[in-house]
């Protein structure tokens, strides 16, 4: 089955706890991104990968890392998390950059306490 | 940069009525306006889009419609049913091809 696939589904963390959100696509897909989704502010882009080995900030990029090692995954690294990172996270993939359907996974419910 | 806002927040209505989201952008340039929905606990689905050379699509129930010149797309759905409750965004890409996602429209359709 063609799916975005991301972990842990929900986790609760600690101030400054290092941690990371896994994302893999099974579908080929070059361009891969995360979001972040609050209330009343809809989905706003952190980073996106358009290839291996290319990454790009987002509309609001601080306090993430990325990395593209590979096609199929796309991590969401939290250095030192703060409370304003508690989000609701999304990764998502397309074919293509641009004007092209994305797809995303399930998302992960992260709280920083 | 592109700017999209999504009107209402929240909408109501009952099963079979017909319901109505809409969208303004700020880049005249843009050429590509998906809309998603969103249902409980998953992530956002591709439900139509349109592209700036036509000014209506349809599929089935939904329909999207475009102004270029007015710079507003509105997602029309009839005869809604209890599955179509959802949080639906509509979005538009800026002059990089990031598509910027309005702020969600909380669909509820009363049985």
């Amino acid at each position: 089955e063609a799916q975005v696939t991301q972990n842990p589904r929900y986790l609760i963390t600690v101030t400054g706890k290092k941690l990371t959100v896994t994302c893999s696509q099974n579908m080929n897909h070059e361009y891969m991104s995360w979001y972040r989704q609050d209330p009343g502010l809809g989905l706003r882009q952190i980073y996106y990968s358009m290839n291996v080995e290319v990454t790009d900030k987002g509309d609001v990029p601080e306090g993430y890392k990325v990395s593209r090692k590979e096609k199929r995954n796309f991590p969401l690294i939290l250095e030192s998390p703060s409370p304003n990172q508690t989000s609701l996270y999304f990764c998502a993939s397309s074919l293509y950059g641009g004007p092209n359907e994305q797809f995303f996974g399930p998302g992960t419910r992260l709280t920083v306490l | 940069g592109e700017n999209v806002e999504q009107h209402p927040s929240t909408l109501s209505v009952q099963e079979g009525d017909s319901a109505v989201i809409k969208c303004t952008y700020s880049d005249s340039a843009s050429n590509y306006f998906p809309w998603y929905k969103q249902e409980l606990g998953k992530g956002p689905q591709l439900i139509i889009d349109i592209r700036s050379n036509v000014g209506e699509k349809k599929d089935q129930r939904i329909a999207v419609t475009l102004n270029k010149t007015a710079k507003h797309f509105s997602l029309h759905i009839t005869e809604t049913q209890p599955e179509d409750s959802a949080v639906y965004f509509c979005a538009a890409p800026d002059s990089s091809y990031k598509l910027i996602f309005g702020s969600g429209t909380r669909l509820l359709v009363r049985p």
